[in-house]
């Protein structure tokens, strides 16, 4: 299994800051995920982050709202724009490879807006 | 939206008893994953099952499918306290475009009582 790492562990921002979400993987994968998950509540993905192509929304996500980069095989960034307290929430980077297609998860961002 | 509906939503037994919880989906997939995830931690691997797999075992778990029914089911024999988490199905929808991701089901909250 891969080891992830993400960067910050937990923020408190200000309404209509932006913050950004890095995450690191100790070995090349093909797929990196990302997931919102609200307090006592189940993950929801908000895009899937392809190394040399534009990120895949789910709907009710965008771009604008949410840009994401993938410079490598390694590294993702998400970055949550223009926050609002709805935007609270944990982050999640995952990653999977497309041999075993397992899923791995980094530990989290935890995100505050006031 | 969630592809896949867990129950029951929550869950109280005694240690040493089994505990079983569904997951039901909506969509062909390839796959379906297992996980747990402690509270205020990030997300274990559990197992993950192909759509031409019926059973998989690891440990004290017990996984199967249907996908005649769009149904999966986690089995814990001899629970312990240290298994008190929620659980998670995550399927892998199948498409057409040849990529993949996982969506989440709703979850299960697993107390063992000592």
């Amino acid at each position: 299994s891969a080891v992830i790492s993400q960067k910050p562990s937990r923020d408190i921002c200000q309404r209509g800051t932006s913050l950004t979400i890095q995450c690191q993987v100790d070995s090349q994968v093909t797929m990196m995920f990302w997931y919102r998950q609200q307090p006592g509540q189940s993950l929801t993905l908000i895009a899937t982050a392809n190394q040399g192509s534009e990120a895949t929304y789910e709907s009710g996500f965008v771009i604008d709202k949410f840009p994401i980069s993938r410079p490598n095989l390694t590294f993702s960034t998400l970055t949550v724009s223009n926050m609002s307290p709805e935007d609270s929430s944990i982050y999640l980077c995952s990653v999977s490879g497309r041999m075993t297609y397992e899923q791995y998860f980094g530990p989290g961002t935890r995100l505050t807006v006031t | 939206s969630q592809q896949g509906e867990e129950d029951p939503q929550a869950l109280s037994i005694q240690e040493g008893e089994n505990a079983t919880m569904n997951c039901s989906y909506k969509t062909s997939i390839n796959n379906l994953q297992w996980y747990r995830q402690n509270s205020g931690r990030g997300l274990v691997h559990l197992i993950l099952i192909r759509s031409n797999e019926r059973e998989k075992h690891s440990g004290r778990l017990r996984v199967t499918l249907d996908t005649s029914k769009k149904s999966s089911s986690l089995l814990i024999t001899a629970s312990r306290a240290a298994d008190t988490a929620s659980y998670f199905c995550a399927t892998d929808p199948r498409t057409t475009s040849g990529t993949y991701k996982y969506i989440f089901g709703t979850g299960t909250r697993l107390k063992v009582l000592a």
